[in-house]
């Protein structure tokens, strides 16, 4: 199977700390999808973002920044300044058409 | 706020009811999905449906009956289900199959 791994399953920061999460996954795909997603305690999974395969720029949106390198099949997500609202669950996953393959989460807790 | 909507949010039942779990979306996506996640796990994908007919369907036992009457509404009838079947059901939408937009979820805890 084609997997996605998150080895971190859970990491605690102190608020305003920059946090990595990690994300590798594998796929025999040339063509595909890479997606975080948020899922706070409510349940919802927020869409954080998407990358396609073919670019590699990296993406900052505000306190959020997404480094995606194919050569090492990672694309990690760093929280700068981190706040006790980012505590949640994120999911790293793989996408074709209609179809996501997620990782196992890492839950970030941070206090304040 | 997420533009999908499930009903209802919690929901209890016993392993002899018949109840329904109801998604909408007004986001005009022609795909739809049930996707079931329990605690400290990944969602697991369920049923796809595209422009309006089954095309995904993974294993799912039969106590669990998707139905989509139109474009923007998407059920799931659940039947006989047992304790192991209580999880949280999230329904997702998506446009060209690629980004997948889903709910806030219903927890549905089965006694």
């Amino acid at each position: 199977a084609q997997k996605v791994t998150q080895a971190q399953t859970e990491i605690s920061v102190v608020e305003k700390e920059d946090v990595t999460l990690d994300c590798v996954y594998e796929t025999r795909d040339t063509t595909y999808y890479l997606f975080w997603y948020k899922q706070p305690p409510s349940g919802e999974l927020v869409f954080l973002i998407r990358r396609n395969s073919f670019d590699e720029q990296n993406e900052i949106s505000g306190r959020y920044s997404w480094n995606f390198q194919k050569s090492t099949s990672s694309f990690n997500f760093t929280i700068t300044a981190s706040q006790v609202v980012d505590s949640a669950v994120y999911f790293c996953a793989r996408g074709g058409f209609q179809k996501l393959v997620f990782g196992t989460g890492t839950r970030l807790l941070v206090s304040p | 706020d997420t533009e999908v909507t499930q009903t209802p949010k919690h929901l209890v039942m016993g392993m002899t009811n018949k109840k329904s779990l109801k998604c909408e979306q007004h986001m005009g996506h022609r795909a739809m999905y049930w996707y079931k996640q329990k605690a400290k796990k990944p969602p697991e994908l369920m049923f796809v449906y595209s422009y309006e007919k089954l095309s995904i369907n993974e294993s799912v036992p039969s106590r669990f009956s998707p139905e989509c009457p139109n474009s923007s509404l998407l059920n799931l009838h659940l039947h006989a289900l047992q304790p192991e079947d209580s999880a949280l059901y999230l329904c997702a939408s998506s446009q060209e199959g690629v980004s997948i937009y889903f709910g806030e979820g219903s927890w549905l805890t089965v006694v």
